[in-house]
């Protein structure tokens, strides 16, 4: 099956700094999603991404969608205690509904 | 509130024992999952409903059985449940096909099978 493969793993960070994290298939895909999952709760949508190149802001975050479609970007810049979690990829191939998940990338922010 | 509803939030079960997870949605998605998630692994897809009437097996299926009761419920069933099944279950649901905008997730249900 389709593997995403996302890193860091996890990720140890002083309030104000910028974090970098990516994700990287072995296959291509049409759509790249971005998740964060606070503590104790399901993920929640960030950013998603419909074609190669694009660049998508939503606050603070950015994301980018690969030129070869088999890789994504995220930026988070000055972060906040608020921003910990576990940020997960997502890609989707074709029309179907169905996504496949990256393994997930932990933040913490210490102040 | 619009959303994902699972219940329970919390389950210890023994193994061998059965239990159904439920999950309900109300913003009339065609297209309802089942994940798992445990540590390092990331979120593995048990079972899918692309539509009311229809289920497809995932990644990871052994163990488990489903039924899309209609067209806002999709509920998720260990007939004998192992220690290997403890997990955090998410029930997610989406648009049936196209761009959609991605899933929308319930909080879980933190199961524990000893």
């Amino acid at each position: 099956g389709q593997q995403l493969n996302q890193s860091p793993q996890s990720m140890f960070i002083q309030e104000g700094e910028d974090v970098s994290m990516n994700c990287t298939s072995s296959s291509i895909f049409n759509t790249w999603l971005w998740y964060k999952q606070d503590p104790g709760e399901g993920p929640v949508l960030l950013i998603a991404l419909y074609k190669a190149g694009e660049l998508t802001s939503n606050g603070r975050l950015t994301a980018q969608f690969g030129i070869t479609r088999k890789d994504s970007f995220l930026n988070i810049s000055a972060s906040i205690p608020s921003d910990v979690g576990i940020y997960f990829c997502a890609g989707r191939t074709g029309t179907a509904s169905k996504l496949t998940f990256g393994t997930g990338t932990r933040l913490q922010v210490t102040l | 509130n619009a959303g994902v509803t699972q219940t329970p939030k919390f389950q210890v079960l023994k193994t061998g024992q059965s239990m159904t997870l439920q999950c309900a949605q109300d913003m009339n998605h065609n297209s309802m999952y089942w994940y798992r998630q445990d540590p390092g692994m990331g979120l593995r897809l048990i079972y899918y409903s692309a539509s009311e009437g229809t289920t497809d097996k995932g990644e990871v299926p052994n163990g488990y059985n489903v039924s899309r009761l209609n067209k806002r419920e999709f509920s998720l069933r260990l007939e004998s449940a192992a220690p290997s099944q403890t997990s955090v279950y998410f029930c997610a649901s989406s648009e049936a096909s196209g761009r959609g905008y991605g899933y929308t997730f319930g909080s879980g249900t933190r199961l524990t099978v000893v």
